[in-house]
């Protein structure tokens, strides 16, 4: 069993939908939660960072992490085509970029 | 600023041979990460540098892959020789600090194809 598990896609919605974007892990110690979207033919870039357990709201994104289920999520709210891309969610045990663990990514296509 | 520049943006070679992907980082980032990204493995950390030093290389796959970093400005990957399983897209980042507020900054990734 990977240690950080989700779901590759694709996941196809219509414009303006919410959309939600899960990873399961399995390592209780983790505490640093991230999300990078990558689109096509480009590097990831990060979108948001949560440290421990709570929600995070940064315009239409919403990270959410829930430490007893072990499950972090994204929220897209007002989705747009330009969402479209992989994303792609990260945790580390310490505050530090080099052992970052990575998910597979989602696929998510917005459907004009 | 201009971001991480990587080249060649693109590879193709035949197996056996040497290749070689470079990496120019953020002026002022003190760590420098290479990674590799395949559909059957996603991201791994291959290694990485703090100030020009190699830290961690337990991700280089085998002897084949060596990494270097002369200056600040500079790095590369090399494979010698290389072989068909290395296909892949190679993405070098950087960051300055190593703490999730340090973020890491990727490049447009180096896409290898070996024949």
């Amino acid at each position: 069993q990977k240690e950080v598990e989700q779901d590759p896609g694709p996941l196809s919605v219509p414009e303006g939908a919410i959309v939600s974007l899960n990873c399961t892990y399995s390592n209780s110690a983790f505490q640093y939660f991230m999300w990078y979207r990558q689109y096509s033919r480009k590097g990831p870039e990060l979108l948001m960072y949560t440290y421990s357990s709570g929600n995070k709201e940064d315009g239409r994104f919403t990270a959410q992490v829930d430490k007893s289920s072990k499950y972090i999520s994204l929220f897209i709210r007002d989705s747009q085509p330009s969402d479209s891309a992989t994303y792609l969610c990260a945790m580390s045990v310490v505050d530090s970029n080099y052992q970052l663990i990575w998910g597979a990514g989602t696929k998510l296509i917005i459907k004009p | 600023d201009a971001g991480v520049i990587q080249s060649p943006r693109h590879e193709v070679t035949e197996m056996g041979q040497e290749v070689t992907l470079r990496c120019k980082p953020i002026s002022g980032h003190d760590y420098l990460f290479w990674y590799r990204q395949t559909m059957m493995r996603g991201l791994e950390l291959l290694i990485y540098f703090n100030n020009n030093v190699p830290i961690d290389d337990s991700g280089m796959p085998e002897d084949r892959f060596s990494a270097k970093m002369p200056n600040a400005s500079f790095s590369t990957l090399k494979i010698q020789p290389s072989e068909p399983r290395d296909s892949a897209v190679y993405f070098c980042a950087s960051s300055f600090g190593t703490g999730f507020t340090g973020e890491l900054f990727f490049g447009e990734g180096s896409r290898l194809t070996v024949l």
